[in-house]
């Protein structure tokens, strides 16, 4: 069975500094991955996503994500972390085949910008 | 620009009352999904349709029915609803069901009482 595992709950970092959020992976062959960000009483919006070719993937509002095969990692960074940055964060997880195939989400990650 | 529209916003249901959680894209995408979100237990997936005419279960069905007559909408029916279906739901809709991302709703937060 797949999963995703967001090992930290919440992430606290000060405005400017570089930021990352981590997500692990487990899947049957390769994956497609994807990160989306959660603001107050919203829903989920789509940030990134790694389907093949290169292990950085650059996103929406300056965030990026590394794929890592041998880790089976795709963390979420910033290089300079902004206030407005603070929401819930989900990685999610399917596997790279036709057909519908099930996206499993994580259990998302807090992220708090202290100003 | 509507995107996935979800109505009501907020409800508050006896328990034992039913209720539809209506949803709408106007992307023509022929993806649609309902999820439901727990604190700290991320999203569920209740069920799926992949077209007009086809839906299938996810991973948490019991208590919800659904339909699929157009391609735009997907509305989720509680029936009986107890207090355990107390959650955030939202639904999502998705090009196809290769690399593509899914669009959220803005969700309908249910409280059963």
């Amino acid at each position: 069975a797949q999963s995703v595992a967001q090992p930290e709950d919440q992430v606290n970092v000060a405005e400017g500094n570089p930021l990352t959020v981590k997500c692990t992976y487990s899947v049957s062959g390769n994956p497609y991955l994807f990160w989306y960000v959660q603001y107050p009483n919203r829903g989920l919006q789509f940030l990134l996503k790694y389907i093949t070719g290169d292990n950085l993937v650059k996103g929406s509002y300056g965030f990026e994500a590394e794929f890592n095969k041998s880790q089976t990692s795709f963390h979420l960074k910033k290089p300079s972390a902004l206030v407005s940055d603070s929401a819930l964060y989900f990685c999610a997880v399917r596997p790279y085949s036709g057909g519908y195939q099930k996206v499993t989400f994580g259990t998302g990650t807090k992220l708090q910008v202290i100003p | 620009n509507a995107g996935v529209t979800q109505t009501p916003k907020f409800r508050i249901l006896k328990i034992g009352q039913s209720m539809t959680l209506q949803c709408t894209q106007d992307m023509n995408h022929n993806y649609m999904y309902w999820y439901r979100q727990d604190p700290g237990m991320g999203l569920k997936l209740i069920y799926y349709s992949v077209g007009a005419g086809i839906t299938d279960k996810g991973e948490v069905p019991n208590g919800y029915n659904v339909s699929r007559s157009t391609t735009e909408d997907f509305p989720l029916r509680l029936e009986l609803a107890a207090p355990s279906q107390t959650s955030v739901y939202f639904c999502a809709s998705s090009y196809s069901e290769v690399n593509t991302e899914a669009f959220f709703g803005q969700g309908t937060r249910l409280t059963v009482v």
